[in-house]
């Protein structure tokens, strides 16, 4: 079964708006959640990530909200780019586990 | 992709026949992992190894096998390549607490 569950599959967003892809999951052993950026032809790398002892973290347009009482996080793009069109995945993992990815979201930004 | 490289990058092979994948990495990582990305399924993990001839299986093991004789080498084989098998396939490398640093990928087609 999906370990963390992302949505939506896709999503266009205007130029300078806000894009927002949504994750969840059900294991609470779960400490580190990552979000990857993956451009076309190329691997996913790692773009933000956080820990459940704090329930924000920003880096620059990209942030994170994190909300443990209902098990989901979420990644905030502000001023939306053309540049940032590409696929999201969110991911968690536990200590010393393997990473459990999401389905992962097509985002594509018009000008 | 800086201390990990896989190869090939691009290959196509008939059904019936073995095809073995190659990750090498330079970064001294304890753990190595082999994931396929298909449409609709995001990141599913094959399979990881936590040390030199130390692997387990992942969500998606059947008909894949994999060997780790040396820290810097991961190599994933097909015994018997299946149409099912078409896919890219990336390798990717994590230290203890750091997230994962993924490969280029290998796109296979199997015709």
């Amino acid at each position: 079964q999906q370990q963390v569950k992302q949505s939506p599959q896709s999503l266009i967003v205007q130029k300078g708006g806000i894009s927002i892809i949504n994750c969840a999951y059900e294991n609470t052993a779960f400490d580190y959640f990552p979000w990857y950026q993956q451009f076309p032809g190329k691997g996913p790398a790692l773009l933000i990530a956080i820990r459940p002892d704090v329930s924000e973290k920003k880096e620059g347009r990209f942030t994170i909200s994190f909300n443990k009482s209902a098990k989901q996080f979420s990644l905030h793009i502000m001023d939306s780019q053309p540049g940032d069109s590409a696929t999201y995945f969110c991911a968690a993992s536990s200590p010393g586990n393997q990473f459990y990815f999401g389905t992962g979201t097509s985002l594509t930004v018009i000008p | 992709d800086a201390g990990i490289t896989q190869s090939p990058r691009h290959k196509v092979t008939e059904t019936g026949t073995p095809v073995t994948l190659r990750c090498h990495q330079t970064e001294n990582h304890r753990y190595m992992y082999w994931y396929r990305q298909d449409p609709g399924h995001g990141l599913r993990l094959i399979h990881y190894s936590y040390g030199v001839k130390d692997t387990d299986k992942g969500e998606v093991s059947d008909g894949y096998s994999v060997s780790r004789s040396k820290t810097e080498d991961f190599l994933l084989t097909l015994e018997s390549a299946t149409s099912s098998q078409t896919s890219v396939y990336f390798c990717a490398i994590s230290g203890v607490e750091d997230g994962y640093t993924f490969g280029s990928g290998t796109r296979l087609t199997v015709v």
